[in-house]
C-alpha cells in the first residue's frame, strides 16, 4: 500500500524558513517523480513543484520560484520542500504526491498533508 | 485565478446525472491528458479519472470522463449522497512546465 506521510509544518514568521519532509513507503520511491501541491484555507489545489526520479529535473510554480527548493533522497525514500522567505500567502496545507512515471505525468497518490501557517 | 476553468458549484438529485466541465488551452488540455480528483472536506484528494477517461481500480463506473479539444468533462450518473465532494480537473501545461488545476467544483446532492 502506497503511503506518503508529510511532516515539518507549523507556525512560521514571514520572511523565515521552513523545511517540509515526506516519508514514502509501499512503492519503489526511486522510480517515480514526486510533487508538492498546496491548498490554502478554503481554496483550491495549487501545484508547487515537481522533481523527477533522479533529481536532475525540477520545476516550480511561478509563485514559489526562487524561494522554494524541492529535493529528494532516494536512499531514505524521502522528499523535501525547503521554503525560504515565506509569505502570508504561503499559508496552506502542503501535500506530498506521487507521480505515475519517473519524469512526470500525473499524480496518483497523495499524502494527508501538513499545515503551514505564516504569521507574525 | 486558476489556469483551468471549472464551475464553482454543481448539484443534482439522487439518481440523476451531473456533468462538470473543465476548460483550458492548447498548452494544457489541448496538448496533454486530463485527470480528475475527488476531495472530501478535511481529507486529501483522490484520483478519480486519469488519462481523459480511465478509472483507477475501485472507482465505480458511474464516473466517466471525456475530452474534446481544449475542454473536458466529468460525468457522474446515478448520483448518490456520498458523491457530495469537491472535484478538480488537472493537466500538465507545456508552457508553464507544471501541473495546472481547475478551481474546483463543489457538488451538492439535493
Amino acid at each position: 500500500e502506497v503511503q506518503l506521510v508529510e511532516s515539518g509544518g507549523g507556525l512560521v514568521q514571514p520572511g523565515r524558513s521552513l523545511r517540509l519532509s515526506c516519508s514514502a513507503s509501499g512503492f519503489t520511491f526511486e522510480d517515480y517523480a514526486m510533487h508538492w501541491v498546496r491548498q490554502g484555507p478554503g481554496k483550491g489545489l495549487e501545484w508547487v513543484a515537481i522533481i523527477n526520479w533522479n533529481s536532475r529535473t525540477v520545476d516550480y510554480a511561478d509563485s514559489v520560484k526562487g524561494r522554494f527548493t524541492i529535493s529528494r533522497d532516494n536512499a531514505s525514500n524521502s522528499l523535501y520542500l525547503h521554503m525560504n522567505s515565506v509569505r502570508h500567502e504561503d499559508t496552506a496545507f502542503y501535500y506530498c504526491a506521487k507521480d505515475t512515471q519517473g519524469s512526470g505525468w500525473y499524480i496518483d497518490y497523495w499524502g494527508r498533508g501538513t499545515l503551514v501557517t505564516v504569521s507574525s | 485565478q486558476s489556469v483551468l476553468t471549472q464551475p464553482p458549484s454543481a448539484s443534482g438529485a439522487p439518481g440523476q446525472r451531473v456533468t462538470i466541465s473543465c476548460s483550458g488551452s492548447s498548452s494544457n488540455i489541448g496538448a496533454n491528458t486530463i485527470n480528475w480528483y475527488q476531495q472530501f472536506p478535511g481529507t486529501a484528494p483522490k484520483l478519480l479519472i486519469h488519462s481523459n477517461n480511465h478509472r483507477p481500480s475501485g472507482v465505480p463506473d458511474r464516473f466517466s470522463g471525456s475530452k474534446s479539444g481544449t475542454s473536458a468533462s466529468l460525468a457522474i450518473s446515478g448520483l448518490r449522497s456520498e458523491d457530495e465532494a469537491a472535484y478538480y480537473c488537472a493537466a500538465w501545461d507545456d508552457s508553464l512546465k507544471g501541473v495546472v488545476f481547475g478551481g474546483g467544483t463543489k457538488l451538492t446532492v439535493l
